[in-house]
């Protein structure tokens, strides 16, 4: 079993609509969750990241961890043409000589005007 | 402030050949990581750099091996190329070093390496 694992895409929305991102992990012993977003041509740019369980909210963005169920998801509300791009979950453990960040494959995202 | 830069944004090499990658990182980093990504493994970890030494490497072959320097730069060295290289060379840095908890990772836009 993969550690992260995100929802395959690509996915295609309306503007204006709610979109639901979504990854699992396997390892309880993660405790850092990120989401960074990637457009074409660009590095990743960290977007939110959160510590334990429950919601994060910055903006239109809202990120959401059940580490009861290790599932880990990014909300967009109203969503613009603008937030087109590929978006990636990422874990990270708590500390450690050997920590480093593993990152879901990613999910490219295309919101429609 | 200076974001992270790379060099070359573009390459083409052939099999067998080596190249060499750039990386300086935001003024006052000091650790630099350095990923592959593929659309079919997606973003993989190839090692991380703190003070000039070596903290953390991925599961990937001793053909990839990288250095940093006292002013924080970073270079990746790949030998040997296979077609299997093919992929976008992503750094990025950090002020601290990530098993420290610092989690912010600031990334580069990557080199863009053709094996043909």
């Amino acid at each position: 079993q993969k550690e992260v694992e995100q929802d395959p895409g690509p996915l295609s929305v309306p503007e204006g609509a709610i979109v639901s991102l979504n990854c699992t992990y396997s390892n309880s012993a993660f405790q850092y969750f990120m989401w960074y977003r990637q457009y074409s041509r660009k590095g990743p740019e960290l977007l939110m990241y959160t510590y334990s369980s429950g919601n994060k909210e910055d903006g239109r963005f809202t990120a959401q961890v059940d580490k009861s169920s290790k599932y880990i998801s990014l909300f967009i509300r109203d969503s613009q043409p603008s937030d087109s791009a590929t978006y990636l979950c990422a874990i990270f453990p708590s500390t450690g000589a050997n920590s480093k960040l593993t990152f879901g494959k990613g999910i490219t995202l295309s919101v429609r005007p | 402030k200076a974001g992270v830069t790379q060099t070359p944004r573009y390459l083409i090499k052939t099999r067998g050949q080596q190249v060499t990658l750039s990386c300086s990182p935001i003024s006052g980093h000091r650790s630099v990581s350095w990923y592959q990504q593929t659309p079919g493994q997606g973003l993989q970890f190839l090692f991380e750099y703190f003070s000039e030494t070596q903290r953390n490497k991925g599961n990937f072959p001793g053909r990839f091996s990288g250095r940093q320097f006292s002013n924080s730069r970073s270079e990746m060295n790949v030998s040997t190329l296979e077609l299997g290289d093919s992929a976008l060379y992503l750094c990025a840095s950090s002020l601290a070093a990530t098993g420290t908890g610092v989690k912010e990772q600031y990334f580069g836009p990557g080199t863009r390496l053709t094996v043909t």
